[in-house]
């Protein structure tokens, strides 16, 4: 099993570009999660999924769009960047709810809004 | 909302030194994670427990559900375990919903 992989490991944008932060797993979770991490912080729940179809906003969801049409895949669309969005992007899944199973990280994007 | 705060922020030990990370939240919960951030990034799940102990290789985890407290230890402490160590709990307590995570304790652990 390859887990869960994110790509691209490494983006640089302008500020007002968009794009697409790829997320997949093989594990057959149900539950999927976009995290951002800043200095100083916490990890940061920008959007979750409970299953193909169901989407919901987490704590920082201003300025990320998500969707859900497979079991495997959940990207992350930047809609207009912004350097306030610069930040380590990880996704995470698990079975069920994340809250009392494992989680399973990807190796996070590194994003740079200049 | 559940809070967490863990203590220290930073720690610098010495090979072989016992090492204790202390996590605690503010609403009640029925299972708590705790993490692992390698300096190169990569995080891993190192426990999740509800109660009591729990024990894997030199690191163990307990928690008191009464207190609101969970700790991480780990025992004969070496470099290799130099990382960022991260406890979980659901946002609004119980077993339901999402993660909020505490800010991490970044351990050191010289030679």
């Amino acid at each position: 099993n390859a887990g869960v992989t994110q790509t691209p490991k490494f983006q640089v944008l302008k500020t007002g570009q968009s794009m697409t932060l790829q997320c997949a797993q093989d594990m057959n979770h149900e539950y999927m999660s976009w995290y951002r991490q800043d200095p100083g912080m916490g990890l940061r729940l920008i959007h979750y999924s409970v299953g193909a179809g169901i989407t919901d906003q987490g704590e920082v969801p201003n300025g990320y769009n998500v969707s859900r049409s497979t079991t495997e895949d959940f990207p992350l669309r930047l809609l207009s960047a912004a350097p306030s969005q610069t930040s380590v992007y990880f996704c995470a899944s698990s079975y069920f709810g994340g809250q009392s199973y494992e989680q399973y990280f990807g190796p996070g994007t590194r994003l740079t809004v200049t | 909302k559940n809070e967490v705060e863990q203590s220290p922020q930073n720690l610098t030990a010495q090979e072989g030194e016992f090492i204790t990370i202390n996590c605690s939240y503010s609403v009640g919960i029925s299972a708590l994670h705790w993490l692992q951030q390698h300096p190169g990034g990569g995080i891993v799940s190192l426990f999740m427990l509800s109660s009591g102990k729990k024990k894997h290789g030199r690191l163990i985890a307990t928690i008191n559900i009464q207190e609101k407290h969970s700790s991480l230890h780990i025992t004969a402490s070496h470099p290799r375990d130099s990382a960022v160590y991260i406890c979980a709990v659901p946002n609004y307590g119980g077993s339901q919903g999402n993660l909020i995570f505490g800010k991490g304790t970044k351990l050191s652990v010289k030679p």
